[in-house]
């Protein structure tokens, strides 16, 4: 089975600090890795995904994450993050299924 | 392009009353999901259809919901008798498998509010 563990309900930043949100997943296997964000009132959008290769993927928006396999984690990262990244943010798993597993999501406030 | 729209934004509903939510998705996507969102819970698996293949319905909480989905496009997700606790974000979500993407688009969501 797989599972997805997002620790951080919430997490609050100063405008223009850097940004780490955890995600630990759970899979027998070399997994599929997701991360989407969620904007108030709006579905949600992907950001980047790892498959295989380089570890280090770059998405959308300045995102990146980084898969570590001994670990079992892929944290998103952001270097200097801004007003409009308060959103919700989800990292998905599957093993090759299309039907991933989502965890229960970490809320990014941003503060001026 | 258009992305996937849902129909109603907002949903408001006495408890023990019928309701339908509609999903059109992005046409050419042959993938369909419908996700329950409740406040602080995540995403909720319900249901998933790929072309014409049996749904896949391992996730639906209940008897009481249901889904279909018209000629591989548009779906419909029923839910009787509504309770209170089926109050939440449903969000439909859509994606062309075997392209090795396995990227999912999903709609803004419907709000449904049991009273």
């Amino acid at each position: 089975a797989q599972s997805v563990t997002q620790p951080d309900i919430h997490i609050t930043v100063s405008e223009g600090a850097s940004l780490e949100l955890r995600c630990n997943y759970s899979y027998g296997a070399t997994p599929y890795l997701f991360w989407y964000v969620q904007s108030p009132g709006q579905g949600l959008q992907l950001l980047l995904k790892y498959f295989s290769g380089d570890t280090l993927v770059q998405g959308i928006k300045g995102f990146e994450a980084e898969f570590k396999r001994s670990q079992s984690s892929f944290n998103l990262r952001k270097p200097s993050v801004h007003w409009s990244d308060a959103a919700e943010y989800f990292c998905a798993v599957t093993g090759g299924s299309y039907i991933p597993t989502f965890g229960r999501g970490t809320s990014l406030i941003v503060h001026p | 392009g258009a992305g996937v729209s849902q129909s109603p934004s907002n949903k408001v509903t006495e408890k023990g009353k019928d309701v339908e939510l509609r999903c059109d998705p992005i046409s050419g996507h042959t993938a369909l999901y419908w996700y329950r969102q409740s406040l602080g819970q995540g995403l909720e698996f319900l249901i998933y259809f790929q072309g014409n293949s049996a749904p896949d319905k391992s996730g639906l909480p209940s008897d009481r919901f249901s889904a279909e989905r018209t000629g591989g496009s548009v779906s419909t997700l029923t839910i009787q008798r509504t309770q209170q606790e089926d109050s939440a974000v449903y969000l439909c979500a859509t994606m062309t498998p075997g392209t090795g993407s396995y990227e999912q688009y999903f709609g803004p969501g419907t709000r449904l509010t049991v009273t």
